[in-house]
């Protein structure tokens, strides 16, 4: 069966450290992983792509990792302010039997919160 | 600012109402999305529609009817709907469906709640 793992449900951190949220995988080989941020209220929205072929991913201060041995990616925002308080979802490109065409399942997501 | 729209940001109802929700995108997009967010659970994939045809229907009860008229428009159709469907409904596109290298693009939802 499907299974996608976010790490913890919350995770808080002091501003200026860096933020690193894990999201592991079973029983699939995707060929892409995309992270998200969802603020309360509000839809998720899209922050980073990567490709089963890539390791790392970055955009300003935002990381991405994807190792397909351990089925593992790590989300990294580094110098975090409150502002990045948020939650984060994965969500892995997965074809289902008897399917032609992907979908995205997503993990229950990690809350985090920086303080002042 | 979001390119997709629903409406109503928030729906309360009874068990014997008959009720739709609305998403429009300003995308271009080709490909829609329901998904359903209740609390401490995934995201759920519920229907997908791909240049205006259903691809997929995740074993969604009857009781809720999807349509899409065109690329840019999508409706959810609620009726004889049960308490455990309280939730948020969002909306989502991407230009087109079933390629996972493409972000998906979600509205802020409707929040149903089911008396």
């Amino acid at each position: 069966s499907q299974k996608i793992e976010q790490n913890s449900e919350a995770l808080n951190i002091q501003e200026g450290k860096t933020a690193t949220l894990t999201c592991n995988y079973t029983n699939y080989s995707p060929a892409y992983l995309q992270w998200y941020r969802q603020d309360p209220g509000r839809g998720p929205v899209f922050l980073l792509l990567i490709r089963e072929n890539e390791k790392e991913k970055r955009k300003e201060r935002l990381k991405v990792t994807f190792d397909t041995t351990l089925k593992q990616s790590l989300f990294h925002i580094t110098a975090s302010q409150p502002a990045d308080s948020a939650t984060y979802l994965c969500a892995l490109d997965i074809i289902d039997r008897g399917s032609t065409l992907g979908r995205l399942y997503f993990g229950r997501g990690t809350q985090l919160t920086v303080w002042p | 600012e979001t390119g997709v729209t629903q409406t109503p940001r928030h729906l309360v109802m009874g068990m014997t109402n008959k009720k739709s929700l609305k998403c429009e995108q300003h995308l271009g997009h080709n490909a829609m999305y329901w998904y359903k967010q209740s609390a401490k659970k995934p995201l759920e994939l519920m229907f997908v529609y791909n240049f205006k045809e259903q691809t997929e229907n995740n074993s969604v009860p009857s009781r809720f009817s999807p349509e899409c008229p065109n690329s840019s428009h999508l409706f959810l159709h609620l009726h004889t709907l049960q308490p455990e469907d309280s939730a948020l409904y969002l909306c989502a596109s991407s230009p087109v469906g079933g390629a996972g290298n493409q972000p998906q693009h979600f509205g802020d939802g409707t929040r149903l709640s089911i008396l």
